[in-house]
């Protein structure tokens, strides 16, 4: 199975912030990388697939990039919204398996 | 709009099964394949297979062992995915999701969750 490991695990930021979160791969997945975003007690919601492809209805102020084994999500400029637990997913191979999330705090 | 809209919370006992489904509208059932993905609580969401809806073609997490079951009645426009042999660590929150594109294997649309609950 490929592991995917997120970083950091938690982050305080506040409204306006520009955060990073990195995930990493156990082995080369090309572009074949998603990103979601969870608010408490709601189901995830799709931000990216295919590493940097912005989903419909999603704002601009997400943006993905990388590729083989090391990716990065970027929120140019956080919102109350933003708040949340976000996660990694390959799409390389099945198993599909997910990283272990990265939690946005309000500083 | 598409909606997923899955059945009601269950209470099982060790050694039981139970079935989930999921309703689907608002696009053309047979065109997108929908997955199964299962979250314990403070956990990672983690695969557990998916249907090719057209075709009724399965494939499955080795991670269950041969315990998840996944169909669909298309004139029902419904996807059914059941669990067998449940034990306490299999207590989590099963989504039914929608794949965003054929073989991309991302998940664009979300049931709302069905809590499953083991317990003796």
């Amino acid at each position: 199975d490929i592991q995917m490991t997120q970083s950091p695990s938690s982050v305080s930021a506040s409204v306006g912030d520009r955060v990073t979160i990195t995930c990493q791969a156990s082995q080369g997945i090309r572009n074949w990388l998603a990103w979601y975003r969870q608010k408490p007690g709601k189901a995830p919601e799709l931000l990216i697939y295919a590493a940097s492809s912005l989903q419909s209805g999603v704002p601009s102020r997400f943006s993905g990039s990388g590729s083989g084994t090391d990716f990065i999500l970027t929120v140019s400029s956080l919102q109350p919204e933003d708040f949340a637990t976000y996660y990694c997913q390959q799409t390389n191979s099945f198993p599909l398996t997910f990283g272990g999330g990265t939690r946005v705090e309000i500083k | 709009q598409v909606q997923l809209v899955q059945s009601g919370a269950e209470v099982k006992k060790p050694g039981a099964s139970v079935k989930v489904s999921c309703k689907a509208s608002g696009y053309t059932f047979t065109m997108y394949a929908l997955h199964w993905v299962r979250q314990a609580p403070g956990q990672r969401p983690e695969w557990m297979g998916w249907i090719n809806v057209d075709n009724g073609n399965t494939e499955y997490s080795q991670n269950f062992q041969g315990r998840v079951t996944i169909t669909r009645d298309t004139s029902a426009r419904t996807a059914y995915m059941e669990l067998s042999s449940l034990r306490s660590e299999d207590t989590a929150l099963y989504y039914c999701v929608r794949e965003g594109a054929t073989f991309w294997y991302y998940f664009d649309y979300w049931g709302q969750g069905t809590l499953v609950t083991v317990s003796s």
